[in-house]
């Protein structure tokens, strides 16, 4: 099992401005996953965090305006930069060992861009 | 990664057993069939996970048929606290990419 824990868990933020979510995960694992849920709305993966590398971006999204930082095998960072009111969403973080039969979340961090 | 077709939303009672339905026509041979529950404020949670046959745990049971286009969620005697989404996901767990891609999920909403 893996347990992660998100800071911070919820936030209000002024359009414009920027916000980092941390990742941090009690075991080490190759790869990160962050995702998006819009309210009333399913999860949708924005990007892959490998360590050493590069982020992976799904269709749709960009990294400039969603950086991702993956420093170590446990932890990883996401920043919504030049946010709008449309980024009012919860992110999570997610993890699932390389053949594992489940992945673990976050509880999520809750963004309100007003 | 085969696409999931799931109802939006069922209503149950306390006590009843209640089955979800996904469906998944483009399933590939090497996919397996997970399933995750989300409560509200609350990152999803995993169910149980079969590839073919019926697969049994403490939570659940997953039904798979022969052709394996479809699959079964079945949650034994249901109380309040299973009010959550039921996400089916489809893909290969042993695959290079590892993500996971969530369809639409089953609101179940559960009375007294």
């Amino acid at each position: 099992s893996a347990v992660i824990s998100q800071k911070p868990s919820r936030d209000i933020c002024q359009r414009g401005t920027s916000l980092t979510i941390q990742c941090q995960v009690d075991s080490q694992v190759t790869m990160m996953f962050w995702y998006r849920q819009q309210p009333g709305q399913s999860l949708t993966l924005i990007a892959t965090a490998n360590q050493g590398s590069e982020a992976t971006y799904e269709s749709g999204f960009v990294i400039d305006k969603f950086p991702i930082s993956r420093p170590n095998l446990t932890f990883s960072t996401l920043t919504v930069s030049n946010m709008s009111p449309e980024d009012s969403s919860i992110y999570l973080c997610s993890v699932r060992p390389l053949g594992g039969q489940k992945a673990f979340f976050g509880q999520g961090t809750r963004l309100t861009v007003v | 990664l085969a696409k999931t077709t799931q109802p939006i939303s069922m209503d149950s009672y306390e006590g009843q057993e209640v089955n979800i339905t996904c469906s998944h026509n483009n399933i590939a041979t090497n996919d397996y069939i997970t399933w995750y529950q989300q409560f509200p404020s609350q990152g999803p949670r995993f169910i149980i996970q079969g590839y073919k046959t019926k697969v049994t745990n403490e939570v659940a049971s997953l039904f798979i048929p022969a052709d394996r286009k479809s699959s079964t969620l079945s949650l034994p005697r249901v109380s309040l606290s299973d009010t959550a989404v039921y996400y089916c996901l489809v893909g290969d767990i042993g695959g290079a990419t590892n993500k996971l891609i969530f369809g639409t999920g089953t609101l179940l909403a559960v009375q007294p």
